[in-house]
């Protein structure tokens, strides 16, 4: 069984720029959940869609910040524009039903100059 | 808010036990989850601990005391494969919290 990937691995933009992320969770998974690392701190949630719906954005530290899951399969995140403290490395993850489970993607390292 | 403790690093030799100590305050437990990350890699799940006691899987074990708000990750017979960092985690509400992480290096 396939992990779960992540699209680019690295992403290096200048400030005001876009970028988009993506995710595809393992097949089956319907929860798929989006994390973020900054620099020197812990992982922390963004947000959790149950299959296309978005069941916990809470995380989501701002309105520059888009999260689509269209068709209940692979997940993007857009950030629009960039600013500086967007830096990170950005995890995506996914469960199966009511498995609290969660396994890992390897992250997208998002470097924001 | 959610408050979740572990030390930065330790240091252990080859064939030793570490146990890596996580204390949190979190505002629901749906269960503790331990993690291994190496570097440039996705977290790997090592444990979950939903109920107190101990959780024994091979070398690593895990223990939970929920009225203390404390876990450890016990690991045993270390190899230098397993320098790693490690992540404590608490899961409410589908949503993992995550300590910072301790990164155990080996040592031969």
């Amino acid at each position: 069984e396939a992990g779960v990937t992540q699209f680019p691995s690295h992403s290096v933009i200048e400030k005001g720029q876009t970028v988009t992320l993506r995710c595809d969770p393992i097949s089956g998974h319907d929860n798929l959940y989006w994390y973020r690392r900054v620099m020197g701190k812990e992982i922390k949630f963004l947000l959790h869609f149950v299959k296309e719906s978005k069941q916990d954005e809470s995380g989501m530290p701002n309105n520059r910040f888009l999260a689509e899951r269209t068709g209940g399969t692979y997940s993007t995140l857009k950030v629009q524009p960039a600013e500086l403290e967007d830096s990170g490395v950005y995890f995506c993850a996914s469960s199966r039903g009511t498995s609290y489970e969660q396994f890992f993607g390897p992250g997208t390292r998002l470097t924001v100059l | 808010g959610q408050n979740i403790d572990q030390p930065t690093e330790m240091t252990a030799t080859e064939g030793a036990i570490v146990q890596i100590n996580c204390t949190y305050q979190t505002s629901g437990f749906n269960g503790l989850f331990w993690y291994q990350q190496h570097a440039g890699e996705a977290p790997t799940f090592l444990s979950y601990n939903v109920l107190d006691g101990l959780e024994e899987k091979g070398r690593f074990s895990s223990f939970l005391s929920r009225s203390k708000g404390y876990s450890y990750l016990l690991l045993k017979e270390l190899q230098m494969k397993d320098s790693a960092s490690y992540l404590c985690a608490v899961l409410s509400d589908y949503k993992l919290s995550f300590g910072a992480g301790t990164t155990v290096t080996v040592r031969a």
